[in-house]
């Protein structure tokens, strides 16, 4: 059973640079929910992709967007990059409206905007 | 909004004892989730254990366990017999339900040493 995976593993971008970031949710899972973890701090939510569209935002600016794939795949992609933008990036999956609220959590792309 | 405040940024515990990390959380609702996520240095978040808010009985999973207590929102983790693969660090999350209420919202952490 194949867990959740991102990609890459690590990324190094500039400052104003634009970055892409993938997630392919846990086999069978239809939600792709994505978080951003500063050093040291607990992970921030940052949107959440249900049926292609995204269902909820956290308070995150409008340069951080995303994209769900019709096979529930997802993107966030990050315009104009900031130093602030350094972080660990999460991937969650988790099935839709049913009974489950637990996410699953891939492994993370660690992003470094020098 | 919901807020979760765990206190204690680090805890140390000697191998086969017992330790217990605290949580509280802050919510105007009735029906939630709780949830405790470990987070080693491979960085992966991995899910301990869940509590819902409706059931008065206390999550275990194995050596870990819950105290729930909703009147003081508190909800606290203890891991028994603690082994060197429980040093990580330890996150409390709370979240509204399933769907669109289902996103989380974490503490800051506590940084979890065992001791050999």
């Amino acid at each position: 059973d194949a867990g959740v995976t991102q990609s890459p593993t690590h990324l190094i971008k500039t400052r104003g640079q634009q970055v892409t970031l993938r997630c392919s949710p846990k086999s069978g899972h239809d939600t792709v929910s994505w978080y951003q973890q500063a050093l040291g701090q607990g992970p921030q939510f940052i949107f959440q992709y249900y049926e292609e569209e995204e269902r909820q935002r956290g308070n995150f600016p409008d340069r951080f967007s995303g994209h769900q794939f019709p096979n529930y795949s997802s993107e966030l992609n990050v315009n104009a990059l900031l130093l602030g933008d350094s972080a660990l990036y999460l991937c969650a999956s988790s099935l839709g409206d049913y009974d489950t609220d637990t996410q699953y959590f891939g492994p993370g792309t660690r992003l470094t905007v020098l | 909004a919901q807020t979760v405040t765990q206190s204690q940024p680090e805890m140390s515990v000697q191998e086969a004892e017992t330790v217990t990390l605290s949580c509280t959380y802050d919510t105007s609702e009735s029906d939630y989730y709780l949830f405790w996520y470990k987070q080693p240095p491979s960085r992966q978040m991995i899910l301990v254990i869940r509590q819902e808010a409706y059931k008065q009985q206390n999550a275990t999973e194995n050596r870990f366990s819950v105290n729930f207590q909703k009147a003081a929102k508190s909800f606290s983790l203890k891991i028994s017999d603690s082994q060197l693969g429980d040093a990580a660090m330890y996150f409390c999350a709370y979240s509204l339900g399933t769907g669109a209420n289902s996103k989380l919202t974490f503490g800051k952490g506590i940084t979890l040493s065992v001791r050999p």
